[in-house]
Formats: structure tokens, C-alpha cells, sequence
């Protein structure tokens, strides 16, 4: 049974750091790429990162550019995202996600975790 | 980057009864359209992938369908298990993986 289990969400001040951590079980975690997805409190679904199966190639959305760094350990099944600066709209439950595709690069993301809470606020 | 807009964001509806839910993309996606069900304090879950392939254990009831710009998410016979909220979401451009704003269905 694939599972994902995120942890390390918290409350921090605006300009603090936070590291989520999501653990991976039930599939081959380095066969795939991993993505985070947040929703702030009664919001949509927002995209955050990508990484590819051997960390090679990560993508961001544009708000965290330079701010939330994506990894992962294939050793240790597990994925990361690494959040500096925060400021109050990063706010939000953080999901992560296996994404994986069909025919002709389809991407979709098929499996999520429980989602963590980040708080950020003085 | 490419924009969703689901209609309507909202709708009421009755156990029994055949809703659709509309996902419509800023530019030609072809058929990289996938749906999310979303229940309240629970993660989202993958229901169709492709515009119109059942994801593994969803019920035969969703149907998905639409490709190009406009795509549809239509559920028949409504069940109790149903009302949520659904999210589109492009794979044709990305990144960045663009969801739409989602769509609340309740009673």
C-alpha cells in the first residue's frame, strides 16, 4: 500500500525556516517524481515544487523561487521542502504528492500524503 | 502560464441527482486534464486522469469527458459520499501544474 507521511509543519514567525519532511513507503520512492502542494485555510490547491527521480531537475511556482528549496533522499524514501523566509501567505497545509504519468508525459499526482499545517505569524 | 477556471464554484444538489461541473483552460490543452475530489480536513484524491480515464477504484459514476479548452466533470446519481469539492488541473504546460479554483458541490 503506497502511504505518504508528512511531518515537521509548526508555527514560525514571518522570516523564519521550516523543514518538511515526507516519508514514503509502498512503492519504489526513486522511480518517481515527488511533488509539495499546499492550500492555504479555505483555499484552492496551489502547486508549489517538482523534483525528478534523481534530483536532478526541480521546478518551483514563481511565489517561492529562491525561498523553498525541494529534495529528496532515494536511500531513505523520503522528500523534503526546505521553506526560508516565510512570510504570512506561505500560511497553508502542505501535501506531498507522487506524481506520476501515462501516455504521451500525462503527469497527474496519484497518491498524497495527510498534509502538514504550516502557521506563519507573530 | 496556463490559467483553469472551474464553473460554477459552487452548487447544491440532492442524492440521486446528475450534476456537471465545468474546467476551462486559457489555451488549448488537448486531453491534459486531470479531477481531484476533495473532502473537508482530508487530502485531495486522483478520480480521472487524461479528460476522461477512471482513475483505479473510482466509481463508474464520474464521468469525464471535453478536450481542447473545455472539459467536464459529470457525476450521476448523486451518493451521499459525494458532495465535496473538485479541482481540475492542467499537465499539458507545466510547470507550473495549474489547478483550477475548485468547485464545492453540496446538498
Amino acid at each position: 500500500e503506497v502511504q505518504l507521511v508528512e511531518s515537521g509543519g509548526g508555527l514560525v514567525q514571518p522570516g523564519g525556516s521550516l523543514r518538511l519532511s515526507c516519508a514514503a513507503s509502498g512503492f519504489t520512492f526513486g522511480a518517481y517524481w515527488m511533488t509539495w502542494v499546499r492550500q492555504a485555510p479555505g483555499k484552492g490547491l496551489e502547486w508549489v515544487a517538482n523534483i525528478k527521480q534523481d534530483g536532478s531537475e526541480r521546478q518551483y511556482v514563481d511565489s517561492v523561487k529562491g525561498r523553498f528549496t525541494i529534495s529528496r533522499d532515494n536511500a531513505k524514501n523520503s522528500l523534503f521542502l526546505q521553506m526560508n523566509s516565510l512570510r504570512v501567505e506561505d500560511t497553508a497545509v502542505y501535501y506531498c504528492a507522487r506524481r506520476d504519468y501515462s501516455n504521451y508525459r500525462l503527469w497527474y499526482f496519484d497518491y498524497w500524503g495527510q498534509g502538514s499545517l504550516v502557521t506563519v505569524s507573530s | 502560464d496556463i490559467q483553469m477556471t472551474q464553473s460554477p464554484s459552487s452548487l447544491s444538489a440532492s442524492v440521486g441527482d446528475r450534476v456537471t461541473i465545468t474546467c476551462r483552460a486559457s489555451q488549448s490543452i488537448y486531453n491534459y486534464l486531470n479531477w481531484y475530489q476533495q473532502k473537508p480536513g482530508v487530502a485531495p484524491k486522483l478520480l480521472i486522469y487524461g479528460a476522461l480515464t477512471l482513475q483505479s477504484g473510482v466509481p463508474s459514476r464520474f464521468n469525464g469527458s471535453g478536450s481542447g479548452t473545455d472539459f467536464n466533470l459529470t457525476i450521476s446519481a448523486l451518493q451521499p459520499e459525494d458532495f465535496a469539492t473538485y479541482y481540475c488541473q492542467q499537465s499539458y504546460s507545466t510547470p507550473p501544474d495549474t489547478f483550477g479554483q475548485g468547485t464545492k458541490l453540496q446538498i
